[in-house]
């Protein structure tokens, strides 16, 4: 199974920061990784597909980036809604895999 | 787009359980659909895929002992965990796939809010 390592396991910023989150696939994914978002006591949202599509809906200030092994999730001038945990998934190879999430506080 | 599942509780280990997903808002018979799962406190853990055609595709720790199926009269997903292990224990969660091309029908575009089972004696 491909492994999807998460940095950092969690993260404190102050509204307006800029956030980076870091995924690293243990193999090539080829672009196959999403990021989604998970809200204290909700289900997952997509956020990302592709490693740069944004989903329909999901603010501008979410972006990805990435290629080969190394992707991330930015999240410019960070709102008070943007309390969570993140998880990366990489769907190019069975079994789609998890990282094990970042998760996002106010400092 | 709305995603309820029900069915969840606690099982002694060994025992079955029957999960279902009443879907509603989108042609249902249209998308292949997802049960992922989170244990308390964890990640997410992928359990297996159907597809709008009624192929499946499992997760190994689970393959052999739970059954995804579909009803697409009734718009519901169905998840049968038979001979559960205290590790099932977990929030269950249906997802609709993003798209029916591959590999994007792994992406997982709309969530229920997740069934709560537990395996313990």
């Amino acid at each position: 199974d491909i492994q999807m390592t998460q940095s950092p396991a969690s993260l404190s910023a102050s509204l307006g920061e800029t956030v980076t989150i870091e995924c690293r696939a243990s193999e090539d994914i080829y672009n196959g990784l999403a990021w989604y978002q998970q809200k204290p006591g909700k289900s997952p949202q997509l956020l990302i597909y592709n490693a740069n599509s944004l989903h329909t809906g999901v603010p501008s200030r979410f972006s990805g980036s990435g290629s080969g092994t190394q992707y991330s999730l930015k999240i410019n001038s960070l709102q008070s809604e943007d309390v969570a945990s993140y998880f990366c998934q990489q769907y190019y190879n069975y079994p789609n895999t998890f990282g094990a999430g970042t998760k996002l506080e106010l400092k | 787009v709305q995603l309820v599942e029900s069915g969840g509780g606690l099982v002694q280990p060994g025992k079955s359980l029957k999960l279902s997903c009443s879907a509603s808002g989108f042609t249902f018979s249209s998308y292949g659909m997802h049960w992922i799962r989170q244990a308390p406190g964890k990640g997410l853990d992928w359990v297996a895929y159907i597809s709008s055609s009624s192929g499946t595709v499992y997760a190994d720790a689970v393959k052999g002992r739970f059954t995804i199926s579909r009803d697409n009269a009734k718009n519901t997903l169905y998840l049968q965990l038979n001979s559960l292990k205290s590790e099932d224990t977990a929030i269950y969660y249906c997802a609709r796939s993003l798209t029916t091309r591959p590999p994007y029908y792994y992406v997982m575009d709309a969530w229920g809010q997740g069934a709560s089972v537990t395996v313990s004696s």
